[in-house]
């Protein structure tokens, strides 16, 4: 079975502009989490959503959103970026809400320039 | 809030032999979930090791092993017979209960790096 996959892996993007990453679960999990992952630190939650809602978010600017699709799959997007956005960041899914194992994703690599 | 902590930035372990990673954590629950997540360069998070703060017996997982100390509020990995592919960040993280919380994300330490020498 496929494990969790992020795409792009990387993307270089100017200061001001928007970016969409996409994350699909393992086949079977129906909650997906974000993290930011800043050189030299721990991730740091996002989001985490169950059954396409909201059931999570982390202390981070309205500028940060994120939707899950009916097929579980999700999309985090950032607006308006700044340099400070430039991270690793990183998807996990899990089989229920509140489930205490999480599988991690890749990561896609934002440079923000 | 909850927190967690790895004091130890760096740590390196000759090949074979065994390396203790320090991890503290402040909570006021009783109940909670610890782990111990590896990142190697391929950046993927790997679960290495689990422990449910009810449980009393210390979890192990082949050459790795925990020594959780409730009251000292202390969750340090032990490698045993170190390996090369053991070079990685090792991060600890805590997560609440699903009763306790409307949502339940993983709190990170800030991690440590293991380097294996031959």
């Amino acid at each position: 079975d496929a494990g969790v996959t992020q795409s792009p892996t990387h993307l270089i993007k100017t200061r001001g502009q928007q970016v969409t990453l996409r994350c699909s679960p393992i086949s079977g999990h129906k909650s997906v989490s974000w993290y930011q992952q800043v050189l030299g630190q721990g991730p740091q939650f996002i989001f985490q959503y169950y059954e396409k809602e909201e059931r999570g978010r982390g202390n981070f600017p309205d500028r940060f959103s994120a939707r899950q699709f009916p097929n579980y799959s999700s999309e985090l997007n950032v607006n308006a970026l700044l340099l400070g956005d430039s991270a690793l960041y990183l998807c996990a899914s899990s089989l229920a809400w509140g489930n205490t194992e999480a599988f991690f994703g890749q990561g896609t690599r934002l440079t923000v320039v | 809030a909850q927190t967690v902590t790895q004091s130890q930035p760096e740590m390196s372990v000759q090949e074979a032999e065994t390396v203790t990673l320090s991890c503290t954590y402040d909570t006021s629950e009783s109940d909670y979930y610890l782990f111990w997540y590896k990142q190697p360069p391929s950046r993927q998070m790997i679960l290495v090791i689990r422990q449910e703060a009810y449980k009393q017996q210390n979890a192990t997982e082949n050459r790795f092993s925990v020594n959780f100390q409730k009251a000292a509020k202390s969750f340090s990995l032990k490698i045993s017979d170190s390996q090369l592919g053991d070079a990685a960040m090792y991060f600890c993280a805590y997560r609440s209960p699903t009763e306790y919380a409307g949502n339940t994300p993983l709190v990170f330490g800030k991690g440590t790096r293991l380097s294996v020498i031959a």
